[in-house]
């Protein structure tokens, strides 16, 4: 199936636990990018991978962390949550970094 | 931060009147993207123009490009009550840099 498959939906974490959200590219994307949209705002860009590499990283903390496959799926790890990560967690993929993107559906984390 | 600026935040209008939505921006660009966003849904993807187009049409979709002035315009023709929903401008900078987002207009068709 094409398309970007983002799981889990939905998520509750408590405030200091660690969340994995994941990411399945659309077919024949090599480039996957991770934003946080907070309610009524736009998407804030996290970061970036292309072709398993780190390519480039908006302004979030450390504890904000991720990687890519060798089929370009993705993983977005949070470490130490707190009450301001919760959000809509959107990851999206293209064929390239100057291409247009596919979203999934997000991750709605929250974080109590 | 956010690189793009949409103007209104919100707009309301009749079913069948036509929504005009802008951006701006302040660096240079490789193209300008416009997305749609369902209620707290993924986005998804309706037109890219490039930083050499003006003018861009798909469906009773029309997106103009101003470099000069770091600016665009979407323009959704007869619209429907199932164009109600939130529509960001995104930027692809010069260079190899990922897309960045502007914080949207809501826009609300009534029926």
């Amino acid at each position: 199936e094409t398309g970007v498959t983002q799981s889990p939906t939905h998520l509750i974490k408590t405030r200091g636990q660690q969340v994995t959200l994941r990411c399945s590219s659309q077919s024949g994307h090599n480039t996957v990018s991770w934003y946080q949209q907070a309610l009524g705002q736009g998407p804030q860009f996290i970061f970036q991978y292309y072709r398993e590499e780190e390519n480039g990283r908006g302004n979030f903390p450390p504890r904000f962390s991720g990687l890519q496959f060798p089929n370009y799926s993705s993983e977005l790890n949070v470490n130490a949550l707190e009450l301001d990560d919760s959000a809509l967690y959107l990851c999206a993929s293209s064929l390239s970094t100057l291409a247009d993107y596919t979203f999934g559906s997000g991750t709605r984390l929250t974080v109590v | 931060s956010q690189q793009g600026e949409e103007d209104p935040q919100a707009l309301s209008i009749q079913e069948g009147e036509n929504a005009t939505m802008n951006c701006s921006y302040k660096t240079s660009i490789n193209n300008l993207q416009w997305y749609r966003q369902n209620s707290g849904r993924g986005l998804v993807h309706l037109i890219l123009i490039r930083s050499n187009e003006r003018e861009k049409h798909s469906g009773r979709l029309r997106v103009t490009l101003d470099t000069s002035k770091k600016s665009s315009s979407l323009l959704i023709t007869a619209s429907r009550a199932a164009d109600t929903a939130s529509y960001f401008c995104a930027t692809a900078p010069s260079g190899n840099t990922p897309l960045v987002f502007g914080k949207g207009t809501r826009l609300s068709v009534i029926a």
